[in-house]
Order: C-alpha cells, then sequence, then structure tokens
C-alpha cells in the first residue's frame, strides 16, 4: 500500500504553545487529508476534511481558530493545535486519500499529543 | 449521517482458533467497507476492504462478508495467531460525502496461547 508518513509521532508541550503535526504521502498525491482525533481505547473520531488548495471543512464541534490546518501541496497536510490545553492531550492522526468516492486511503503512524 | 455499529468489543480466542467480528451500518447508500487493525501506540492499518458489489472476500486467514440487504459486514480471521491481537475497527464509506469513513467503535482481540 501507499506510504503516508505522520511527524513527530510523540510530542510533549506546555499549556499555552502551539504544536504542528505534519502529515506526508510519500509515493502518491493525497487531493484529500482528513484528520482523526482518538481518546484512549475508543474510536477514530473526524476532525476536518481538507482538499489541496482549500479551506478545511470541519466537523460539528470542532474548533477551526484552535485546530488549524493548512494542506497547500498535494504531499503535505499540517495539523496545528494551538494554545494547547491538558484536555488536547491525545491521539491525532492523519489519513491521505486521492479522493473521489470509495476510495481506500492511508492512515499516518498517529502523534500522541501530552499537554502538560 | 452513516451510524455503524461493532461487535464484541472484546474478543478472547486462543490460538488456532478462529474470530468474527461483527458490524452494520445504516446508510444503504454506502459501498466501501474497510477494515483496519489498529496496534497499540500506532495507526490504524487496512487489512481487507469490501466494495458494495461483491458479497464475500478473501486474503489468505482473512474474509470479509458484506449482506447488503441486512446492511451488515463481518471479519473473519481462521488459524489466529498472537500477532493477530490488536484493535480492529471497521468502518463503511457513504457516497457523495467526500470519502468520508464512520468507524466503528472497535474490537479488542485477544488471541492467548
Amino acid at each position: 500500500g501507499a506510504v503516508v508518513s505522520q511527524h513527530p509521532s510523540r510530542v510533549i508541550c506546555k499549556s499555552g504553545t502551539s504544536v504542528k503535526i505534519e502529515c506526508r504521502s510519500l509515493d502518491f498525491q493525497a487531493t484529500t487529508m482528513f484528520w482523526y482525533r482518538q481518546f484512549p481505547k475508543q474510536s477514530l473520531m473526524l476532525m476536518a476534511t481538507s482538499n489541496e488548495g482549500s479551506k478545511a471543512t470541519y466537523e460539528q464541534g470542532v474548533e477551526k481558530d484552535k485546530f488549524l490546518i493548512n494542506h497547500a501541496s498535494l504531499t503535505l497536510s499540517t495539523l496545528t493545535v494551538t494554545s494547547a490545553h491538558p484536555e488536547d492531550s491525545s491521539f491525532y492522526i492523519c489519513r491521505a486519500g486521492t479522493g473521489g468516492p470509495s476510495t481506500e486511503a492511508f492512515f499516518g503512524q498517529g502523534t500522541r499529543l501530552t499537554v502538560v | 449521517g452513516e451510524n455503524v455499529e461493532q461487535h464484541p468489543s472484546t474478543l478472547s480466542v486462543q490460538e488456532g482458533d478462529s474470530a468474527v467480528i461483527k458490524c452494520t451500518y445504516s446508510d444503504s447508500a454506502s459501498n466501501y467497507f474497510p477494515w483496519y487493525k489498529q496496534e497499540l501506540g500506532k495507526g490504524p492499518q487496512l487489512i481487507i476492504d469490501i466494495r458494495s458489489n461483491v458479497g464475500e472476500k478473501k486474503d489468505q486467514r482473512i474474509a470479509v462478508t458484506l449482506n447488503k440487504t441486512a446492511k451488515h459486514f463481518s471479519l473473519h480471521i481462521t488459524e489466529t495467531q498472537p500477532e493477530d491481537s490488536a484493535v480492529y475497527f471497521c468502518a463503511a464509506h457513504s457516497t457523495g460525502t467526500a470519502s468520508k469513513l464512520t468507524f466503528g467503535t472497535g474490537t479488542r482481540l485477544q488471541v492467548t496461547l
């Protein structure tokens, strides 16, 4: 399958600071990027969907000003958690797709964010 | 929107036995059903998928069945091995919604020696 590289795998930051997570598709063009959040022992919850060159579409309840998504190229999307708080601590996972319906997409390795 | 239910939440089997995980979905327009395996601290990995025009698909020890009428699909793992221990998620994809997947709640599979 295609390779999606997500970095960092783990990050610890202080409350009030911002953290950027990168997601790269290494061998294909990702026209669509999905960002998920996963709490311990729970399922994946979609946060937002972004298409290359367009503004991200956020799911209900997700603050767009807090979780900034940039998808400026077909191989890179970033998620920035701004002014992080301990309740933002979670496992964040990107998923890159080539777009279109019924198309499989590939997950990154995930980023464990801990806000202290 | 789509709603996916998954059962059981935990499953313990002995090595060599079979494991079956079942999911139901609500949106009859869903047409793509992937299964993911997630190991601790890692992202989900696609292990098998099935599209709505197919009733069954098999890949070595893993098989998936789909019943569109009943709107349910199942994952079957035969001859389980300890390395099969992980959390498994089913998902359903609805058409016309920009490739949006809805995930089940996950099944923690433990294969014991």
